[in-house]
């Protein structure tokens, strides 16, 4: 079983629908949660840190399930600028040692 | 700044062949990185280290070498290229580490090995 794990779509919507990724992760002693986004072709790029209260950045929400061991992250009213690969990033304790999901892959239509 | 530079862009290799992806930051982070991105498998890592002189592996080490003679410059080295090390490589790094700091990478090597 993977330490990190993601639906790897691709999630296909319309413009302004609302969409949202899950992410399961094996570790229970993981510590910190983060959501990275990577365009095709080009280097992933930090697009929120989770915290175990959830947290909201403008159209981004994501949240964190201890319990249950998911994180998810949901994007109201989408863009077509938003279309890319979403990963989820899970630190383990003890080592500051990053670990990655595959990805999961949305495309945003007109 | 200019963040996180790796050289080269592309490279094609022959199978035994030997070569260095260069990485550099200007941001003066302590905490640099090299992962392999392939498909299916996310980004997975192949060293890391905490400061100038202080390398550690990861979890793919076997095949590659690094050295970090100063907090600035972090190559990898491709002792002897297999095809099984075709893949787009990033350098990142960061203030500290890992906890909670923001992972900052470069634009990425594609390397094939023929």
């Amino acid at each position: 079983r993977k330490e990190v794990e993601q639906d790897p779509g691709p999630f296909n919507v319309p413009e302004g629908a609302t969409v949202a990724f899950n992410c399961t992760y094996s570790n229970s002693a993981s510590q910190s949660f983060f959501w990275y986004r990577q365009d095709c072709r080009k280097e992933p790029k930090l697009l929120m840190s989770v915290y175990s209260s959830g947290n909201e950045d403008g159209r981004f929400t994501a949240q964190l399930n201890r319990a249950s061991q998911y994180i998810s992250l949901l994007i109201r009213d989408s863009k077509l600028s938003d279309s890319a690969t979403y990963l989820c990033v899970v630190i383990n304790t003890g080592f500051q040692k990053l670990v990655f999901g595959t990805g999961t892959r949305l495309l945003v239509s007109p | 700044n200019a963040g996180v530079t790796q050289t080269p862009k592309f490279q094609v290799l022959k199978t035994g062949q030997s070569m260095t992806l260069q990485c550099a930051q200007d941001m003066n982070h302590e905490y640099m990185s090299w992962y392999r991105q392939d498909p299916g498998m996310g980004l997975r890592l192949i060293h890391y280290s905490v400061g100038a002189g202080i390398t550690d592996q990861g979890e793919v080490p076997n095949g590659y070498n690094v050295s970090r003679s100063t907090t600035e410059d972090f190559p990898l080295r491709l002792l002897s290229a297999a095809p099984s090390q075709t893949s787009v490589y990033f350098c990142a790094s960061s203030p500290h580490g890992g906890s909670a700091d923001t992972q900052y990478f470069g634009p990425g090597t594609r390397l094939t090995v023929l």
